[in-house]
């Protein structure tokens, strides 16, 4: 069946713009979350959604990250005034329940100059 | 706060040796992952660990468990080219069966296979 996916699959913009990221996970799964990878690096956490609400947004680095999964399905990360340091590659992930492996998109790669 | 280390972080191997990746980590956790992404692309499970004492096979990958040490083993037997990537371990905050959601990863080790 269809893996997660994730759109744009590359995000060149220029510091100070607002970037709207989408993924959609695979088909049934409850479980929603976003990570971020720097390079040489291994992911780390952003925000991880259990149907529509927000489980745990700790790994948010600030409030110029956003994300929302309105019905329950696919999500979008929004970063508003981007900086050169949100420069990296955003993994999204799904899990059937939260309880299960993770299941990680193809990514974005986004690039602030 | 979670810490997990893997070592080594490069591994630069020959055809048919064997060798062993370990992760360790800081707090009390019954779920570790580990993933394997090649250059430029995404991450793909390889196993889940769910217990103490648990021990997964695939090819020539075997992975295990010990939950009172907080360390995982990622074994490679006879490597070939193929397994040429970035292995990660990545644990779960879990306790008593209750998932907490969200990975912690290791730095990641990258493995280079070579004749």
């Amino acid at each position: 069946g269809a893996g997660v996916s994730q759109t744009p699959s590359n995000k060149v913009t220029e510091k100070g713009k607002y970037v709207e990221l989408r993924c959609d996970p695979i088909s049934g799964h409850t479980a929603l979350y976003w990570y971020r990878q720097s390079l040489g690096q291994g992911p780390e956490f952003l925000i991880y959604f259990q149907g529509t609400g927000a489980a745990d947004d700790s790994g948010l680095p600030n409030d110029r990250f956003f994300a929302v999964r309105p019905e329950g399905s696919v999500s979008t990360l929004k970063i508003q005034r981007t900086e050169r340091g949100d420069s990296a590659m955003y993994l999204c992930a799904s899990s059937i329940q939260g309880q299960e492996t993770q299941y990680f998109g193809p990514g974005t790669r986004l690039l602030v100059l | 706060e979670l810490k997990v280390e893997q070592n080594p972080l490069f591994l630069s191997m020959q055809e048919g040796k064997n060798y062993t990746i370990y992760c360790n980590y800081s707090t009390t956790s019954d779920r570790l992952y580990w993933y394997r992404q090649d250059p430029g692309k995404s991450l793909e499970s390889l196993f889940v660990l769910l217990s103490n004492g648990a021990v997964k096979q695939e090819g020539r990958l075997m992975a295990s468990l010990d939950t009172k040490a907080r360390l995982s083993t990622l074994h490679i037997t006879a490597a070939v080219h193929d397994l040429s990537a970035t292995y990660f371990c990545a644990v779960d905050e879990s306790a008593g069966g209750t998932s907490y959601g969200k990975l912690t990863f290791g730095q990641g080790t990258i493995l280079t296979v070579h004749p």
